[in-house]
């Protein structure tokens, strides 16, 4: 298995509104990445998971809330978002170290209403 | 500056023309480099790793600089579906920390 799955494929959600996006890897990555990306513009990262512990949160507001349940599995929780909140959310694992590139998932197409 | 910079292109070329990317970037320290290809509107994919001595895969070929802090992906004998974004990926200090260029668009025309 050398897919990231990532589910669901779009969200529309409400200000108001808690939502949490999923990724599963089953590929025994002890890396796994949440990034944003807008239209037209390169992924940005949000949060880094090594060995399921939190190692890197890139300033990102406390309205996402990342979850790493175990080492295949990563959340992101998604509580009164705001219209430009709205993005291409993807997910990503790589094995630990410098020399392996990630593998992503398709994204959740993230659209606040 | 950034630490990853790519020219956006676009880049608009004919089918079977040869075409070259490059991106530079600014931590010396930097060990691992990557193409990627991102579809309008799908997931980066990782085309290919970049190594010191350089690589080809088939009509794709990465050079590394590591004197000018530079990395080049060249296509050859372009095709239609070669028609993409491709963005340049450099780790940073952090080795679970990547930086992405902007990404360069490319356009094969038939």
């Amino acid at each position: 298995d050398t897919e990231v799955t990532q589910t669901p494929k779009h969200l529309v959600m409400g200000m108001t509104n808690k939502k949490s996006l999923k990724c599963e890897q089953h590929m025994g990555h002890r890396a796994m990445y949440w990034y944003k990306q807008k239209a037209k513009k390169p992924p940005e990262l949000m949060f880094v998971y090594s060995y399921e512990k939190l190692s890197i949160n890139e300033s990102v507001p406390s309205r996402f809330s990342p979850e790493c349940p175990n080492s295949s599995l990563l959340n992101l929780h998604l509580h009164a978002l705001q219209p430009e909140d709205s993005a291409l959310y993807l997910c990503a694992s790589s094995q630990e170290g410098a020399n392996y590139g990630y593998t992503f998932g398709s994204g959740t197409r993230l659209t606040v209403v | 500056r950034k630490e990853v910079e790519q020219d956006p292109g676009p880049f608009n070329v004919p089918e079977g023309a040869t075409v070259a990317f490059n991106c530079t970037y600014s931590n010396s320290a930097s060990q691992s480099f990557f193409w990627y290809r991102q579809d309008c509107r799908k997931e980066p994919k990782l085309l290919m790793s970049v190594y010191s001595s350089g690589n080809e895969d088939g009509r794709f070929t990465a050079q590394l600089n590591r004197a000018s802090q530079y990395i080049s992906l060249l296509i050859r004998d372009s095709k239609l579906s070669d028609s993409a974004t491709y963005l340049c990926v450099v780790n940073a200090k952090d080795f679970n920390k990547f930086y992405f260029g902007s990404g360069t668009k490319l356009n094969v025309k038939p």
